[in-house]
């Protein structure tokens, strides 16, 4: 079935230093969701990428989409305190939304 | 406020006992949704409904039982068939059930076994 592996689990650095999270679909996705989840709180939309190589940003973060529409990443430049939290992306394949893992990011002020 | 309420924000279940979650939502939404979330994973779908009175198993339910009388309420029940209940349980919410539609998450309940 579907599957969507994401990369890291965990993450922390530096406040200021950079972070990325990787996803990676064992199928051809058709979009895919981006979600921030708060220590303590509940997933929060982002953003959705639905063309092949799509590139979208807001503020510090920047979403990619692959050419395969296989895999995503989402970078954000100079974290803050107030990028704490878990990151999930979710893969709409043929039939349903897959999320994967997440990714733990924490930071050091 | 437009929004989903999940309620208790923690519960308790005991040995055999069924325990019942509710979710509300007044977003005018036709699609709702219920994921089991644990440590270190990702959300997993337990049922989902598209609308009033018809509901679909997704790949986790179960144990787990639901309904939708009304469009605005769709409550899940842990039975005690469900041998490791405790996770925390996400309710959301879409305008349909489609491929691009944002999904809109309530607070969640934390379910634990005494």
């Amino acid at each position: 079935g579907q599957q969507v592996m994401q990369i890291p689990q965990y993450q922390h650095v530096q406040e200021g230093e950079d972070f990325t999270t990787y996803c990676n679909s064992s199928t051809t996705l058709s979009n895919i969701q981006w979600y921030k989840q708060r220590p303590g709180g509940h997933p929060v939309f982002l953003i959705q990428l639905v063309k092949s190589g799509e590139v979208k940003k807001q503020k510090r973060l920047t979403f990619q989409f692959g050419e395969a529409k296989k895999n995503s990443s989402l970078h954000i430049t100079a974290t803050q305190t107030t990028d704490v939290g878990t990151y999930f992306c979710a893969g709409q394949g043929a039939q349903k939304l897959v999320f994967g893992q997440g990714t733990r990011l924490t930071i050091n002020p | 406020d437009g929004g989903i309420t999940q309620s208790p924000k923690y519960l308790f279940r005991k040995e055999g006992q069924n325990v019942t979650l509710s979710c509300e939502q007044n977003l005018n939404h036709d699609a709702m949704y219920w994921y089991r979330q644990d440590p270190g994973q990702g959300l997993r779908l337990i049922y989902y409904s598209q609308i009033v009175n018809d509901f679909q198993k997704g790949d986790i339910a179960e144990g787990y039982s639901v309904s939708r009388e009304k469009k605005e309420s769709f409550p899940l029940t842990v039975t005690s068939a469900q041998k490791n209940p405790t996770a925390f349980y996400l309710c959301a919410s879409s305008i349909r059930r489609g491929r691009n539609e944002k999904l809109f998450f309530g607070s969640g309940t934390q379910l634990s076994v005494l």
